[in-house]
């Protein structure tokens, strides 16, 4: 199976700052990545998917990138909204693996 | 709007069995594979399993591999998980989960979950 492991688990950080969150598989998945995002009680929300393509109605400041094995989700400009849990997922082989999560919180 | 609501979730007695359904509407839901996937309380999230649109290609994760059947009812508009045998461990969110028409595997759009609680 493949590893999925995010770094870091969690982050303290305030409205306006940059904040990147990063993701590496155990192998190559070349950009078989999608990003989301989730808050308390709420399903999963899809921000990125083929690991830099921004899914219709997310905000331009979130972005994406990587391939092969090491990818980011980066925030441009945090936003109140924006204080959730993201993670990451590989959909080149089954089975599909997740990452652990990163809590983003205010700092 | 694409919508999937999940139902049939509950407490259950270990060993005991329960049948989740989600309910699609919104898109042509024979054309897309679709899928469950579990989040235990405080914790990340697991795929449990996926089901093509005729399914005649169907996966596990070997932890529910022999106990759960996922199935579908494209005229119903309608995905399921059998899940027989529980466990402590199978206490969790399930969510239906629909896959991009572009890549398998990959989630577009999500339920809002229904709990299963696995306890004495």
């Amino acid at each position: 199976d493949i590893q999925m492991t995010q770094s870091p688990s969690s982050l303290s950080a305030s409205v306006g700052d940059r904040v990147t969150i990063t993701c590496r598989a155990s192998q190559d998945i070349s950009n078989y990545l999608t990003w989301f995002q989730q808050k308390p009680g709420k399903a999963p929300k899809s921000l990125i998917y083929a690991a830099s393509s921004l899914q219709s109605g997310v905000p331009s400041r979130f972005s994406g990138s990587g391939s092969g094995t090491d990818f980011t989700l980066t925030i441009s400009s945090l936003q109140p909204e924006d204080f959730a849990t993201y993670y990451c997922q590989q959909y080149n082989t089954y089975p599909l693996t997740f990452g652990g999560g990163t809590k983003v919180e205010i700092k | 709007e694409v919508q999937l609501v999940e139902s049939g979730g509950g407490l259950v007695k270990p060993g005991g069995s329960l049948r989740l359904s989600c309910a699609a509407s919104g898109f042509t839901f024979s054309s897309y594979t679709m899928n469950w996937v579990r989040q235990s309380p405080g914790k990340g999230l697991e795929w449990v399993s996926s089901i093509n649109t005729n399914s005649d290609y169907i996966y596990y994760a070997d932890s529910v591999k022999g106990r759960f059947t996922i199935s579908r009812d494209n005229a119903k508009n309608s995905l399921y998980l059998q899940m027989n045998s529980l466990r402590a461990e199978d206490t969790a969110v399930f969510y239906c989960a629909r896959d991009s028409k572009y890549s398998s595997g990959e989630f577009d759009s999500w339920g809002r979950g229904t709990l299963v609680t696995v306890s004495s």
